[in-house]
């Protein structure tokens, strides 16, 4: 079954504490993203990647960071998380050039920082 | 500036009402593409349609529509007779081919069906 898989689902932590959520396709798809929905704002996009080793920025990357070593896992970090990251993050991967396809969605993790 | 613009924040309609959902987008791209999600109390994204730039053909699925309209860069969602089970938030998306396949969101219009 064609699926995005991230965890953990919920999570809560305390502020400066570092953290990691996975996010694993198994699509081949040579594109993902990182986005945090919050209420009134829709969805951003944190970082992108098109491949393997190509990351970027997208409109809100301010504390985060991603790594592309393997085209199926791109990993989100929080280094030093602060309350204002409280969030709800999805990770997405799609195909791209002329077979663009929809971006394919996790289930999404519920973040909580104290 | 907002690529993607759903200028309805929420939106209330009786059970069987028709409800259209407005989302206008804003690119210089000639080839882009055009999507709509669902997203349920549940929290999933659920795609409901694609759409690339070359075909303006409107499509029907069951009791959805979608108009495509590129003169007034409209991409209108239509619910026919609508049920409690559409309830939802739901996002209108754009990715332009000039730029890595980012996808654009619009802020969401939360649709409450009243039994």
């Amino acid at each position: 079954e064609a699926q995005v898989t991230q965890n953990p689902r919920y999570l809560i932590t305390v502020t400066g504490k570092k953290l990691t959520v996975t996010c694993s396709q198994n699509m081949n798809h040579e594109y993902m993203s990182w986005y945090r929905q919050d209420p009134g704002l829709g969805l951003r996009q944190i970082y992108y990647s098109m491949n393997v080793e190509v990351t970027d920025k997208g409109d809100v990357p301010e504390g985060y960071k991603v790594s592309r070593k393997e085209k199926r896992n791109f990993p989100l970090i929080l280094e030093s998380p602060s309350p204002n990251q409280t969030s709800l993050y999805f990770c997405a991967s799609s195909s791209g050039g002329t077979g663009r396809t929809e971006a394919f969605f996790g289930q999404g993790t519920r973040l909580t920082v104290v | 500036a907002q690529k993607v613009t759903q200028a309805q924040t929420e939106i209330s309609v009786v059970e069987k009402e028709d409800v259209t959902l407005d989302c206008v987008y804003e690119t210089r791209d000639t080839t882009y593409y055009l999507f709509w999600y669902k997203q349920p109390p549940s929290g999933e994204l659920v795609f409901l349609i694609r759409r690339n730039s070359f075909d303006e053909q409107n499509e029907i699925s069951g009791r959805y529509s979608w108009n495509f309209q590129k003169s007034t860069s409209s991409f209108n969602f239509t619910i026919t007779a609508s049920q409690v089970v559409d309830s939802a938030v739901y996002f209108c998306a754009l990715s332009e081919a000039g730029t890595g396949n980012q996808f654009y969101f619009g802020t969401g219009t939360s649709l409450t069906v009243i039994p």
